[in-house]
């Protein structure tokens, strides 16, 4: 596509419910990225892949965070359990190389209530 | 000490000025560097990356001082239109950008 696309938009969950979180990356970039932002910070860090495999997750905040992409393109991030703290904009981002930033997609503003 | 830091601002500025932020980054291995810019409630859109040598588009002007590790936004004659929280970020030896807290920046009549 033209663009990242992430889905859904906006996620309300009560606590102690699953999400799934989804990105669809720019046809053809290899590296993809998941990053968290709360209100009035910048983006952290989570998760990166590079094709299908996950080369770093130092970024993760617990063990109830796992991200997947198996087959190089569509990533899935999900929460286990969530918590009230889990709330917060996920960003997805792709890039097709070293020298180049990444595009973002519009995010999921996950509510947990 | 975080990684990446920025003054938060807010920095506010008439019409026309001119306006710079500086970021300063930790890791002296630290490869390549850009400015993001986020509106609100949106998502963080690259807005440059900084050359060693320094680098302009248009009216905003990027530098980077590697002896004392920081980069610098310049934007000259301020728009209203420019207000916006401006993020820094330095991708250390792997792919992974290292973001700052963003500066906002707000553009008044």
């Amino acid at each position: 596509g033209a663009g990242v696309s992430q889905s859904p938009r906006y996620k309300v969950a009560k606590r102690g419910q699953d999400v799934a979180l989804r990105c669809d990356p720019i046809s053809g970039h290899v590296s993809l990225f998941w990053y968290q932002q709360a209100l009035g910070q910048g983006p952290e860090f989570l998760t990166y892949f590079q094709n299908e495999a996950q080369l770093d997750k130092s970024g993760l905040p617990s063990d109830r965070f796992f991200a997947e992409r198996p087959e190089g393109s569509v990533s899935t991030l999900k929460i286990q359990r969530t918590q009230q703290e889990d709330s917060a904009v996920y960003l997805c981002a792709s890039s097709s190389g070293q020298i180049y930033g990444y595009t973002f997609g519009s995010g999921t503003r996950l509510t947990v209530v | 000490r975080k990684e990446v830091e920025q003054d938060p601002g807010p920095f506010n500025v008439p019409e026309g000025a001119t306006v710079a932020f500086n970021c300063t980054y930790s890791n002296s291995a630290s490869q390549s560097f850009f400015w993001y810019r986020q509106d609100c409630r949106k998502e963080p859109k690259l807005l440059m990356s900084v050359y060693s040598s320094g680098n302009e588009d248009g009216r905003f002007t990027a530098q980077l001082n590697r002896a004392s590790q920081y980069i610098s936004l310049l934007i000259r004659d301020s728009k209203l239109s420019d207000s916006a929280t401006y993020l820094c970020a330095v991708r250390e030896n792997t792919d992974k950008l290292i973001f700052g807290t963003g500066t906002r920046l707000q553009v008044f009549p």
